[in-house]
């Protein structure tokens, strides 16, 4: 079946300007998790989503961050006033369950973000 | 709060020998523990995970890791490199968190293979 999916796959903006970055996670996956990866690093939690509510933003860097997923499906990760600070890549991943030993997430191919 | 740490950023072996890529973690719970794969523009995929029923787990593509209590280490390790395992390696734990699971990852160790 269909993996995760992410769009655009690459999106260049200038410093100031608002971007939005979409995740298509599999069907019936109710959790959902946003990760960003900076050059030379290993993914780090930003948000993690639990049907329509955020269980846990505490990884959102600051307030220009915010990210929303209102029907339980489809999440956009929306950042406002892009910093240069803000290029990475963003990675999305789904899981079947919220908790316990079978939660295994399988991630999306990500967004790679270059604020110029 | 739970880490994860890879010693050696890249390495280095030669099709055919044993590949050894080191994972410390750091927690104060019995922890879940990951082993990711990322091929360059791909995203992470699973190879293993340890989640207490076994200290000895076998993952997809002929890799295993060994979930060691007193020297906090999960070693992913693999018998004979392919030039297809050329990528990089993450190692996570996870922490429970409003009912979902939190990743936490080292940084990373590339893996070369050489003919």
């Amino acid at each position: 079946g269909a993996g995760v999916s992410q769009t655009p796959s690459n999106k260049v903006t200038e410093k100031g300007k608002y971007v939005e970055l979409r995740c298509d996670p599999i069907s019936g996956h109710t959790a959902l998790y946003w990760y960003r990866q900076s050059l030379g690093q290993g993914p780090e939690f930003l948000i993690y989503f639990q049907g329509t509510g955020a269980a846990d933003d505490s990884g959102l860097p600051n307030d220009r961050f915010f990210a929303v997923r209102p029907e339980g499906s489809v999440s956009t990760l929306k950042i406002q006033r892009t910093e240069r600070g803000d290029s990475a890549v963003y990675l999305c991943a789904s899981s079947t369950l919220g908790a316990g030993d079978q939660d295994t997430q399988y991630f999306g191919p990500g967004t790679r973000l270059t604020v110029l | 709060a739970q880490s994860v740490t890879q010693l050696g950023s890249h390495v280095s072996v030669s099709e055919g020998a044993l590949v050894l890529l080191r994972c410390n973690y750091s927690s104060s719970v019995p922890p879940y523990l990951f082993w990711y794969v990322q091929y360059p523009n791909q995203g992470l995929q699973l190879l293993l995970k340890y989640t207490s029923a076994a200290t000895l787990v076998k993952g997809i593509n002929g890799f295993e890791a060994e979930f060691k209590k007193s020297e906090t280490s999960f070693h992913l390790t693999k018998p004979s490199a392919h030039m297809s395992d050329a990528a990089e390696y993450f190692c996570a734990v996870s922490r429970s968190t409003g009912g979902g699971n939190k990743l936490t990852f080292g940084t990373g160790t590339q893996l070369k293979v050489e003919l």
